[in-house]
């Protein structure tokens, strides 16, 4: 299986901050990943696929990067409802894997 | 718009089935993608637990596999999930989702516990 890891695992930012999330994947996965955004008690929602597409209503503060096994997610300028868990999860190789979170705080 | 939502028993006796469906509205299941299933244990992270595509083909996590069938029914424009022989371990949100790749639209997920 492809391992993915994120880091920070937490990161505690203030609004109008520029935060960064990292995902790496165990092997290569060319452009196919995804970065999800929950919010408590609620489904994930998509905000990047193909590593760096912007999903359609997604605040264009948010942008991604990255192709083989290293990948970026870029907030901007963080606004207050930003402070959610994001996910990144590939999408190369069943089965598909999540990493395990970075929660913005 | 596409929407997707999960019913099922939210309680599950230990080493009985778990049994949920995904109803899709705004979008024929027949007609493109693959639809899955995702959990995300109280607290935890999101595992994929399968996913049935376009065709018909499954494909399973390897780590339930022996525990796993996902099914179609076009005619109701559904899919479901069967979990067999679950312990507490099973407990979690299930997730049910579109993904022409990625996974594009999600329904709002359904708890289910296992406990007798």
């Amino acid at each position: 299986d492809i391992q993915m890891t994120q880091s920070p695992s937490s990161l505690s930012a203030s609004v109008g901050d520029r935060v960064t999330i990292t995902c790496r994947a165990s092997q290569s996965i060319g452009s196919w990943l995804a970065w999800y955004q929950q919010k408590p008690q609620k489904a994930p929602k998509p905000l990047i696929y193909g590593a760096s597409i912007l999903q359609s209503g997604v605040p264009s503060r948010f942008s991604a990067s990255g192709s083989g096994t290293d990948f970026t997610l870029t907030i901007s300028s963080l606004q207050p409802e930003d402070f959610a868990i994001y996910y990144c999860q590939q999408y190369h190789t069943y089965p598909m894997t999540f990493g395990q979170g970075t929660r913005l705080e | 718009q596409v929407q997707l939502q999960e019913s099922g028993p939210g309680l599950v006796k230990p080493s009985e089935t778990l049994s949920l469906t995904c109803s899709v509205s705004g979008f024929s299941i027949r007609s493109a993608y693959c639809w899955g299933w995702i959990r995300q244990p109280p607290g935890k992270g999101l595992e994929w637990i399968g996913s049935i595509c376009h065709g018909g083909t499954t494909y399973y996590n390897a780590s339930l596999k022996s525990r796993v069938t996902v099914s179609v029914d076009t005619s109701e424009n559904q899919f479901s999930l069967k979990l067999s022989s679950v312990t507490a371990a099973d407990t979690a949100v299930y997730y049910c989702a579109r993904r022409p790749n990625y996974f594009d639209f999600w329904g709002q997920g359904a708890l289910v516990t296992v406990s007798s």
